[in-house]
């Protein structure tokens, strides 16, 4: 079946403008993640939901970061007046919350990669 | 607050060799420990993981034991291929929780 889908893949932004990245999750997934991931690190999370619902919010960096899943599915990470050090790749994942705890499977989309001139 | 940290790479090795890569990770109570995998032009992959003490996940020829007396969770495989090339992360989730915290990961060479 279909995998984590995000787009677009690659976003060139000049600082200041705005910026939206867009995931599409496995169909029936629950538990939707987003991560940023600098050139040669490992992902740092950014923010969590179960279904509708925002739990954890505590790795967004700043109030110009800003991440929604209205109905529950696709979900949006919005960034606002981007600034240099917030080029990095953007990576979504998707989990079905079968155990009712954090440790189950996530599944990754490519990502989003993010340059901003 | 909790954290991981494993060996800095790249690691270089020739085919049919054994690999290690350590991992060691600082966090209250017992979280459960990941290890992932990104192979070249690649979405990141869960490849194993083990959720309490002394419990050893395994997949694809790749192990790692979760060790609570030396908070370390060091991915072994026992004959590598060139197929095994790639970036590999360790990371866990705390006690009761969903925020995943990666190792800033290590890159590995296998030599034909």
């Amino acid at each position: 079946g279909a995998g984590v889908s995000q787009s677009p893949r690659y976003k060139v932004a000049k600082r200041g403008q705005d910026v939206a990245l867009r995931c599409d999750p496995i169909s029936g997934h629950v538990s939707l993640f987003w991560y940023q991931q600098a050139l040669g690190q490992g992902p740092e999370f950014l923010t969590y939901f179960q279904n509708e619902a925002q739990l954890d919010k505590s790795g967004l960096p700043s109030d110009r970061f800003f991440a929604e899943r209205p109905e529950g599915s696709v979900s949006t990470l919005k960034i606002q007046r981007t600034q240099q050090e917030d080029s990095a790749v953007y990576l979504c994942a998707s989990s079905p919350l079968t155990s009712g705890r954090g440790t189950d499977t996530q599944y990754f989309g490519p990502g989003t990669r993010l340059t901003v001139l | 607050g909790n954290s991981v940290t494993q060996m800095e790479g790249p690691v270089t090795l020739s085919e049919e060799a054994f690999l290690t890569i350590n991992c060691t990770y600082t966090a209250t109570g017992y979280p459960s420990l990941f290890w992932y995998v990104q192979y070249p032009g690649e979405g990141l992959q869960l490849l194993l993981k083990a959720t309490k003490a002394d419990d050893k996940g395994s997949n694809k020829g790749f192990e790692a034991t979760y060790r609570k007396e030396t908070t370390s969770f060091h991915l072994e495989k026992g004959s590598v291929q060139v197929s095994d090339s790639a970036v590999y992360f360790c990371a866990l989730i705390g006690t009761g929780g969903f925020k995943t915290i990666f190792g800033a990961g290590t890159r590995l060479f296998v030599k034909a």
